[in-house]
């Protein structure tokens, strides 16, 4: 079984604060993609890797950025966190092509 | 037009009842789709993949309609832990998953 660990299930942080949110991988995927869910619209990719120290931008990367120094672990910054960066951040992985995501269990994110 | 369409609900069932719920989507190149089911304020997790035509699971079925751009979930013999918000995903190439925003279902004893 797949197992997607993000390392804070919730999360409140200031505004102005920088904020580092972890996921850790044990499925050798390549591909590691972090999405923040709000209501009523759905899952929005922030960004995506494909590759150790490979990043792609998603279509709401405004705000943030990624890392990817291990294969393993894949890491969302927020750079300086805003009252609308509070939101559910998700963290998934796939493997081969076409095959399917399989998600961290969430970072529920408030900024105050 | 939303890339991938679906009503939001919440539809409510019965125990022991059949529902389907439909996702359209827009983008013929489409390659494959997957139905997620979250639980609230959990993470969405794989219920089914559908490569082809349709995929059956135990009381789930899922059909895709390549001519109308649809693909629809049916769940038979409907239980009271099937209560969950049922997510379409539809993957037109590797990185390009684009998500519904999900529907709901309230099964009641």
């Amino acid at each position: 079984d797949v197992k997607v660990t993000q390392s804070s299930r919730y999360l409140v942080k200031r505004t102005g604060e920088k904020v580092f949110l972890e996921c850790v991988q044990d499925m050798d995927h390549e591909n590691m993609f972090w999405y923040r869910q709000d209501p009523g619209l759905g899952l929005r990719l922030i960004y995506f890797s494909y590759d150790v120290k490979m990043k792609e931008k998603g279509d709401i990367p405004e705000g943030y950025s990624v890392s990817r120094e291990k294969k393993e672990r894949f890491s969302l910054i927020l750079e300086s966190a805003s009252t609308n960066q509070t939101s559910m951040y998700l963290c998934a992985t796939a493997g081969a092509y076409n095959s399917p995501l399989h998600f961290g269990n969430g970072t529920r994110l408030t900024v105050t | 037009r939303k890339e991938v369409e679906q009503d939001p609900g919440p539809f409510n069932v019965p125990e022991g009842a059949t529902v389907a719920f439909n996702c359209t989507y827009s983008n013929s190149a489409s390659q494959s789709f997957f139905w997620y089911r979250q639980d609230c304020r959990k993470e969405p997790k794989l219920l089914m993949s559908v490569y082809s035509s349709g995929n059956e699971d135990g009381r789930f079925t899922a059909q895709l309609n390549r001519a109308s751009q649809y693909i629809s979930l049916l769940i038979r013999d409907s239980k009271l832990s099937d209560s969950a918000t049922y997510l379409c995903v539809g993957n037109t190439g590797f990185q390009k998953l684009v998500f519904g925003t999900g529907t709901r279902l309230l099964v009641s004893p």
